[in-house]
């Protein structure tokens, strides 16, 4: 069993739609929690990085940790053509190593 | 500020052949991080340096990768013979002392024939 669940998708919705991506994952010791977004043929760019539980928003853009739960949420509000990319999540326990997961392909069409 | 740059951008080379990757982070950040993503995989940690020294190897696969930071500046990773299975593109992170964000660079894709 992989330490992080995450649905590759492919994920398509209409233009201003709310997008929700989300991870699970097995380990508990599981502290900070980041969601990169990675354009076609190009580097993983951090987009929100969370410690813990709970809610933070930027722009567009809202992430959510359950940790009793174990599950990471990304939320992307009046989704954009621009926003079409591949959304994976990652964690870490203490710095170090991040897991990632498999990373979901969304597509928004106009 | 610069981000994360890596070089080459992508390098097709012969099974039994030695290819070297080379990163270097964003100045000043003293934690410096190889993963790799194969084909239909999700991104796998390789190694982490902190300043010239390694901090964790654990996600190296086996002794044919090789990975360096003199001077705790630029890091080098090198692949001796290169194997079929070594294909994939290999990502470079860094981020600074105490910090648990990591910034990527465009990554190598190296394709081995």
């Amino acid at each position: 069993q992989k330490e992080v669940e995450q649905d590759p998708g492919p994920l398509s919705v209409p233009e201003g739609a709310i997008v929700s991506l989300n991870c699970t994952y097995s380990n508990s010791a599981f502290q900070y929690f980041m969601w990169y977004r990675q354009y076609s043929r190009k580097g993983p760019e951090l987009l929100m990085y969370t410690y813990s539980s709970g809610n933070k928003e930027d722009g567009r853009f809202t992430a959510q940790v359950d940790k009793s739960s174990k599950y990471i949420s990304l939320f992307i509000r009046d989704s954009q053509p621009s926003d079409s990319a591949t959304y994976l999540c990652a964690m870490t326990r203490r710095g170090g190593k991040l897991i990632f997961g498999q990373g979901t392909e969304l597509s928004v069409k106009p | 500020e610069a981000g994360v740059t890596q070089f080459p951008s992508h390098s097709v080379i012969e099974k039994g052949q030695t290819v070297t990757l080379r990163c270097d982070p964003i100045s000043g950040h003293d934690n410096l991080y190889w993963y790799r993503r194969v084909m239909g995989k999700e991104i796998k940690f390789l190694l982490h340096f902190v300043k010239e020294s390694k901090q964790d190897e654990s996600g190296m696969p086996n002794n044919r990768f090789l990975a360096e930071r003199t001077g705790g500046t630029y890091s080098t990773l090198k692949v001796q013979p290169a194997e079929l299975e070594d294909s994939g593109v290999y990502f470079c992170a860094s981020s600074p002392r105490d910090h648990y964000e990591q910034y990527f660079g465009p990554g190598t894709r190296l394709t081995v024939t």
